[in-house]
């Protein structure tokens, strides 16, 4: 069953704005990650926080993680049209075990106009 | 160059075919992994392998059958596919622990006719 599910589904910005992405996820997590996908290419991994972190950053990126609401943003500021992808977040659930159980949300389709 | 690399890069194949798809790390990874990417859905996961051993079955059909021959190297091999299966597959592969982040290949585009 899905996991995480990104808000919006789609996300249009001009160029120099900020992107805000959100996640919810139904069970608890040991860990929440974001992934980038290019249009015909792999999931690249973004940043990962750990469900007992509140906010991470990396560069240009900002995620907080909010346990109790069972939600997570991704913060990309001083957008460019490089940034243009999907954006996913994936949680992880099984403690101390393999990384089998990641489980990915649909993503959000992020498009910055020049 | 994402230290995973897929071949090939678009198949296109009958119902009847039989063909496979190979997945190669150059990371020292010791898990493997491989996912179904389909329009206007979730990624899928359908097989783990931890240390050559499969460590889940996602109640995948049995005419997609992994094999990992040692941990560098995976393969999803297909037989009698379905036209619904045609999507993107990707392989990744990670350190095996909960919190390691999946390297991703640029994946397979299948499509069955």
């Amino acid at each position: 069953s899905q996991q995480g599910e990104e808000d919006p589904q789609a996300l249009s910005i001009q160029e120099g704005e900020n992107a805000t992405m959100n996640c919810s996820y139904k069970t608890s997590i040991n860990n929440l990650q974001w992934y980038r996908q290019n249009s015909g290419r792999g999931l690249v991994h973004l940043i990962l926080i750990r469900s007992n972190e509140r906010e991470k950053h990396s560069g240009r990126l900002r995620v907080t993680l909010d346990t109790s609401k069972k939600s997570s943003s991704l913060l990309i500021t001083a957008s460019r049209a490089a940034d243009t992808a999907s954006y996913f977040c994936a949680t992880g659930t099984n403690y101390g075990g393999s990384q089998g159980n990641l489980i990915f949300g649909k993503g959000t389709k992020l498009s910055v106009k020049p | 160059e994402t230290g995973v690399t897929q071949t090939p890069r678009h198949l296109v194949m009958g119902m009847t075919n039989k063909k496979s798809l190979k997945c190669e790390q150059h990371l020292g990874h010791n898990a493997m992994y491989w996912y179904k990417q389909s329009a206007k859905k979730p990624l899928e996961l359908m097989f783990v392998y931890n240390f050559k051993e499969q460590t889940e079955n996602n109640s995948v059909p049995s005419r997609f059958s992994p094999e990992c021959p040692n941990s560098s190297h995976l393969f999803l091999h297909l037989h009698t596919l379905q036209p619904e299966d045609s999507a993107l597959y990707l392989c990744a592969s990670s350190q095996g622990a909960s919190d390691s982040p999946l390297h991703f290949g640029n994946g397979t585009r299948l499509t069955v006719t």
